[in-house]
């Protein structure tokens, strides 16, 4: 348990839904992230929030909408999403990223296994 | 540009030692890490190592940098069934981000 939590765990959805993932930190923490894990690539980073501004956006396509409301919660809010988004999206946290906490690190939720039909 | 690159798989027997190798490419990096991710969870992380040092043990891990080589490694002594997960290398490069540049995860079997 690293005090990040995700829901739900697994989706199915098809490519006309509309749904969001859910990811909230128990930490106290400043910074969350959202990445997608596919089989055999590296991990992606897609958005990163630093005291709820975005302040990274990985060129990701605009049917990925992240919403950060406050420090402990951010959202991935998908839609008319494609087969190839089908993925392990996972959400991390960490201290803030200007306050000289070099060491960065980040603490990973379970991640919302993802299908698009 | 920032690249971590890894060797997919890696098989040893129980009570062996296991040593998973990383080369990374950005110079500027301060941090590079160790995470293990076992089946359907996410990534934790085991240990990290600051770019001044060589050398970082942390009872069964030991972590060796060789930054003139950019290589980084992992060791686990004595390694058990429960160690079977994949390993992934990271770094964080340059600027105060706080992104993470993954390598592709090492697999470890540990066979009984």
């Amino acid at each position: 348990e690293t005090g990040v939590t995700q829901t739900p765990r697994h989706l199915v959805m098809g490519m006309t839904n509309k749904k969001s993932l859910k990811c909230e930190q128990h930490l106290g923490h400043n910074a969350m992230y959202w990445y997608k894990q596919s089989a055999k690539k590296p991990l992606e980073l897609m958005f990163v929030y630093n005291f709820k501004e975005q302040t990274e956006n990985n060129s990701v396509p605009s049917r990925f909408s992240p919403e950060c409301p406050n420090s402990s919660h951010l959202f991935l809010h998908l839609h008319t999403l494609q087969p190839e988004d089908s993925a392990l999206y996972l959400c991390a946290s960490s201290q803030d990223l200007l306050s000289g906490h070099l060491t960065y690190e980040q603490y990973f939720g379970p991640g919302t296994r993802l299908t698009v039909t | 540009g920032e690249d971590v690159e890894q060797s997919l798989f890696l098989s040893v027997r129980e009570g062996d030692s296991s040593v998973i190798n990383c080369t990374y490419t950005d110079s500027s990096s301060t941090y590079l890490y160790w995470y293990k991710q076992e089946p359907g969870a996410g990534l934790q992380l085991l240990t990290y190592i600051f770019s001044n040092m060589d050398m970082k043990q942390d009872q069964r891990l030991t972590v060796l940098l060789n930054k003139k080589d950019k290589h980084l490694s992992l060791r686990i002594a004595d390694t058990q069934t429960g160690d079977s997960a994949i390993y992934f290398c990271a770094e964080n490069g340059s600027g105060n981000t706080g992104k993470l540049i993954f390598g592709q995860g090492t697999t470890l079997q540990v066979k009984p």
